[in-house]
Protein backbone atom coordinates (compact mmCIF):
# COMPACT_ATOMS: atom_id res chain seq x y z
CA UNK A 1 0.00 0.00 0.00
CA UNK A 2 1.88 3.12 -1.25
CA UNK A 3 -0.25 5.46 1.00
CA UNK A 4 -2.26 6.98 -1.68
CA UNK A 5 -6.35 6.86 -2.21
CA UNK A 6 -8.24 6.80 -4.75
CA UNK A 7 -11.81 6.71 -5.35
CA UNK A 8 -13.96 4.89 -6.98
CA UNK A 9 -12.27 1.71 -7.74
CA UNK A 10 -14.63 1.72 -10.93
CA UNK A 11 -16.79 4.20 -12.64
CA UNK A 12 -18.87 2.90 -15.70
CA UNK A 13 -20.80 5.78 -17.72
CA UNK A 14 -22.24 6.50 -20.89
CA UNK A 15 -20.80 8.71 -23.70
CA UNK A 16 -21.56 12.36 -23.15
CA UNK A 17 -21.32 12.54 -19.54
CA UNK A 18 -18.92 14.03 -17.08
CA UNK A 19 -17.23 12.36 -14.29
CA UNK A 20 -15.12 13.39 -10.90
CA UNK A 21 -12.22 11.27 -9.95
CA UNK A 22 -10.63 12.33 -6.37
CA UNK A 23 -7.09 11.69 -5.10
CA UNK A 24 -5.98 11.83 -1.43
CA UNK A 25 -2.13 11.97 -1.35
CA UNK A 26 0.55 10.36 1.00
CA UNK A 27 0.37 12.49 4.45
CA UNK A 28 2.67 15.42 4.09
CA UNK A 29 3.30 14.69 0.24
CA UNK A 30 2.19 18.11 -1.73
CA UNK A 31 2.51 17.16 -5.08
CA UNK A 32 -0.16 14.94 -7.17
CA UNK A 33 0.11 14.07 -10.63
CA UNK A 34 -2.25 12.43 -12.97
CA UNK A 35 -1.99 9.72 -14.93
CA UNK A 36 -3.68 7.86 -17.68
CA UNK A 37 -3.61 4.25 -19.08
CA UNK A 38 -4.81 2.79 -21.60
CA UNK A 39 -3.84 0.30 -23.83
CA UNK A 40 -2.44 1.54 -26.92
CA UNK A 41 -0.91 4.81 -25.33
CA UNK A 42 0.42 3.11 -22.20
CA UNK A 43 1.02 5.12 -19.38
CA UNK A 44 0.43 8.93 -19.79
CA UNK A 45 1.68 12.17 -17.36
CA UNK A 46 -1.55 14.55 -17.71
CA UNK A 47 -1.27 16.99 -15.15
CA UNK A 48 0.89 17.71 -11.84
CA UNK A 49 -0.27 20.32 -9.01
CA UNK A 50 1.99 21.23 -5.97
CA UNK A 51 0.49 22.65 -3.10
CA UNK A 52 -2.98 23.81 -5.17
CA UNK A 53 -1.16 25.08 -8.08
CA UNK A 54 -0.70 23.50 -11.27
CA UNK A 55 3.37 23.26 -11.79
CA UNK A 56 3.22 20.86 -15.30
CA UNK A 57 1.00 19.87 -18.06
CA UNK A 58 0.86 16.73 -20.17
CA UNK A 59 -0.64 15.54 -23.20
CA UNK A 60 -4.32 16.47 -21.38
CA UNK A 61 -7.50 17.10 -23.29
CA UNK A 62 -9.24 20.25 -23.43
CA UNK A 63 -11.98 18.33 -22.15
CA UNK A 64 -10.39 17.34 -18.89
CA UNK A 65 -9.27 19.38 -15.64
CA UNK A 66 -8.13 19.14 -12.20
CA UNK A 67 -7.40 20.97 -8.94
CA UNK A 68 -6.12 20.48 -5.83
CA UNK A 69 -7.62 21.58 -2.80
CA UNK A 70 -6.28 23.18 0.48
CA UNK A 71 -6.40 19.81 2.05
CA UNK A 72 -3.88 18.82 -0.97
CA UNK A 73 -6.68 16.21 -2.00
CA UNK A 74 -6.76 16.46 -5.88
CA UNK A 75 -9.84 15.62 -8.22
CA UNK A 76 -9.61 15.09 -12.43
CA UNK A 77 -12.98 15.77 -14.04
CA UNK A 78 -13.16 14.49 -17.51
CA UNK A 79 -16.36 15.87 -19.20
CA UNK A 80 -18.22 14.98 -22.82
CA UNK A 81 -16.64 11.49 -22.23
CA UNK A 82 -15.89 9.66 -25.56
CA UNK A 83 -15.28 6.02 -26.02
CA UNK A 84 -11.71 6.59 -26.39
CA UNK A 85 -11.97 7.54 -22.98
CA UNK A 86 -12.03 4.29 -20.91
CA UNK A 87 -8.99 3.81 -19.45
CA UNK A 88 -7.45 3.96 -15.92
CA UNK A 89 -6.31 6.92 -14.08
CA UNK A 90 -3.95 6.43 -11.63
CA UNK A 91 -2.87 9.17 -8.93
CA UNK A 92 0.58 9.42 -7.97
CA UNK A 93 2.09 12.01 -5.06
CA UNK A 94 5.61 13.25 -4.08
CA UNK A 95 6.75 14.83 -1.14
CA UNK A 96 8.52 17.98 -1.84
CA UNK A 97 9.10 20.74 -4.33
CA UNK A 98 12.07 19.10 -5.78
CA UNK A 99 14.13 22.34 -7.11
CA UNK A 100 15.43 20.31 -9.80
CA UNK A 101 16.00 16.77 -8.14
CA UNK A 102 13.34 15.13 -9.27
CA UNK A 103 11.21 13.24 -6.54
CA UNK A 104 10.01 9.84 -5.91
CA UNK A 105 6.34 9.42 -7.48
CA UNK A 106 4.07 6.78 -5.44
CA UNK A 107 0.99 5.50 -7.10
CA UNK A 108 -2.43 5.00 -5.94
CA UNK A 109 -4.53 1.83 -7.20
CA UNK A 110 -6.63 3.93 -9.69
CA UNK A 111 -9.78 4.16 -10.84
CA UNK A 112 -11.12 2.21 -13.81
CA UNK A 113 -13.44 4.36 -16.18
CA UNK A 114 -15.44 2.59 -18.59
CA UNK A 115 -17.16 4.71 -21.13
CA UNK A 116 -20.35 3.05 -22.86
CA UNK B 1 9.61 16.83 -25.86
CA UNK B 2 11.06 13.53 -24.21
CA UNK B 3 10.94 10.28 -25.53
CA UNK B 4 11.50 6.90 -24.37
CA UNK B 5 12.26 3.69 -25.94
CA UNK B 6 12.10 0.46 -24.34
CA UNK B 7 12.86 -2.85 -25.23
CA UNK B 8 12.10 -5.57 -25.25
CA UNK B 9 8.22 -5.82 -25.40
CA UNK B 10 8.16 -9.10 -23.99
CA UNK B 11 10.65 -11.35 -22.63
CA UNK B 12 10.09 -14.68 -21.40
CA UNK B 13 13.34 -16.15 -19.12
CA UNK B 14 13.75 -19.31 -16.74
CA UNK B 15 13.54 -19.25 -13.63
CA UNK B 16 16.95 -18.26 -11.96
CA UNK B 17 18.17 -16.67 -14.96
CA UNK B 18 18.72 -13.22 -15.57
CA UNK B 19 16.39 -10.86 -17.44
CA UNK B 20 17.30 -7.47 -18.82
CA UNK B 21 15.27 -4.35 -19.83
CA UNK B 22 16.66 -1.76 -21.93
CA UNK B 23 15.53 1.92 -22.35
CA UNK B 24 16.99 4.69 -24.39
CA UNK B 25 15.54 8.05 -23.57
CA UNK B 26 16.09 11.24 -26.06
CA UNK B 27 16.51 14.83 -23.72
CA UNK B 28 19.95 14.64 -22.59
CA UNK B 29 18.82 17.25 -19.84
CA UNK B 30 16.70 14.53 -17.74
CA UNK B 31 18.01 13.25 -14.73
CA UNK B 32 15.70 11.19 -12.92
CA UNK B 33 15.08 7.24 -14.43
CA UNK B 34 12.64 4.88 -11.89
CA UNK B 35 11.80 1.69 -12.78
CA UNK B 36 7.78 0.32 -12.07
CA UNK B 37 6.77 -2.81 -11.99
CA UNK B 38 3.08 -3.20 -12.81
CA UNK B 39 0.97 -6.62 -11.96
CA UNK B 40 -2.20 -6.63 -13.81
CA UNK B 41 -5.12 -4.59 -12.95
CA UNK B 42 -3.19 -3.32 -10.07
CA UNK B 43 -0.78 0.44 -9.51
CA UNK B 44 2.75 0.47 -10.84
CA UNK B 45 4.94 0.26 -7.77
CA UNK B 46 8.17 1.64 -7.67
CA UNK B 47 11.41 -1.03 -7.59
CA UNK B 48 14.41 0.92 -8.08
CA UNK B 49 15.09 4.55 -9.30
CA UNK B 50 18.50 5.89 -10.14
CA UNK B 51 19.51 9.90 -10.60
CA UNK B 52 21.81 10.99 -13.05
CA UNK B 53 24.90 11.80 -10.87
CA UNK B 54 25.32 7.92 -10.20
CA UNK B 55 26.08 5.32 -12.97
CA UNK B 56 24.80 2.51 -11.35
CA UNK B 57 22.51 1.56 -8.42
CA UNK B 58 21.77 -2.00 -6.63
CA UNK B 59 19.08 -3.27 -4.66
CA UNK B 60 18.70 -7.21 -3.69
CA UNK B 61 18.53 -9.31 -6.79
CA UNK B 62 17.52 -5.81 -8.79
CA UNK B 63 20.34 -3.41 -10.77
CA UNK B 64 19.92 -0.21 -12.58
CA UNK B 65 22.84 1.01 -14.63
CA UNK B 66 22.77 4.49 -16.46
CA UNK B 67 24.75 5.98 -19.43
CA UNK B 68 23.79 9.45 -19.97
CA UNK B 69 26.54 9.43 -23.14
CA UNK B 70 24.85 7.09 -24.70
CA UNK B 71 21.33 8.38 -22.85
CA UNK B 72 20.19 4.67 -22.27
CA UNK B 73 19.49 3.14 -18.69
CA UNK B 74 18.88 -0.56 -17.92
CA UNK B 75 17.43 -2.73 -15.66
CA UNK B 76 19.00 -6.50 -14.04
CA UNK B 77 17.19 -8.91 -12.55
CA UNK B 78 19.54 -11.78 -11.45
CA UNK B 79 17.83 -14.74 -10.01
CA UNK B 80 14.64 -14.73 -11.04
CA UNK B 81 11.53 -16.09 -9.53
CA UNK B 82 7.87 -16.70 -10.68
CA UNK B 83 6.47 -13.59 -8.69
CA UNK B 84 8.71 -11.60 -10.15
CA UNK B 85 6.34 -12.15 -13.60
CA UNK B 86 5.09 -9.16 -14.59
CA UNK B 87 5.12 -5.82 -16.93
CA UNK B 88 7.55 -3.51 -16.53
CA UNK B 89 8.47 0.35 -16.98
CA UNK B 90 11.11 2.57 -17.52
CA UNK B 91 10.81 6.09 -17.06
CA UNK B 92 12.19 9.69 -17.60
CA UNK B 93 11.96 12.63 -15.79
CA UNK B 94 13.51 16.17 -15.80
CA UNK B 95 12.82 18.31 -12.61
CA UNK B 96 12.71 21.83 -13.07
CA UNK B 97 11.41 24.04 -10.52
CA UNK B 98 9.90 21.66 -8.90
CA UNK B 99 7.39 20.90 -12.29
CA UNK B 100 8.22 17.29 -13.07
CA UNK B 101 6.71 14.89 -15.71
CA UNK B 102 7.28 11.35 -16.11
CA UNK B 103 7.28 9.87 -19.45
CA UNK B 104 7.30 6.24 -19.51
CA UNK B 105 8.41 3.36 -22.15
CA UNK B 106 5.59 1.07 -23.25
CA UNK B 107 6.25 -1.16 -20.88
CA UNK B 108 8.12 -5.01 -20.98
CA UNK B 109 6.02 -8.13 -20.31
CA UNK B 110 8.14 -10.53 -18.40
CA UNK B 111 7.57 -13.90 -17.70
CA UNK B 112 9.60 -16.17 -15.78
CA UNK B 113 9.06 -20.08 -16.37
CA UNK B 114 9.14 -22.44 -13.65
Amino acid sequence: DSGVTQTPKHLITATGQRVTLRCSPRSGDLSVYWYQQSLDQGLQFLIQYYNGEERAKGNILERFSAQQFPDLHSELNLSSLELGDSALYFCASSPRLGRGVPDTQYFGPGTRLTVL
Amino acid sequence: GENVEQHPSTLSVQEGDSAVIKCTYSDSASNYFPWYKQELGKRPQLIIDIRSNVGEKKDQRIAVTLNKTAKHFSLHITETQPEDSAVYFCAASLGIQGAQKLVFGQGTRLTINP
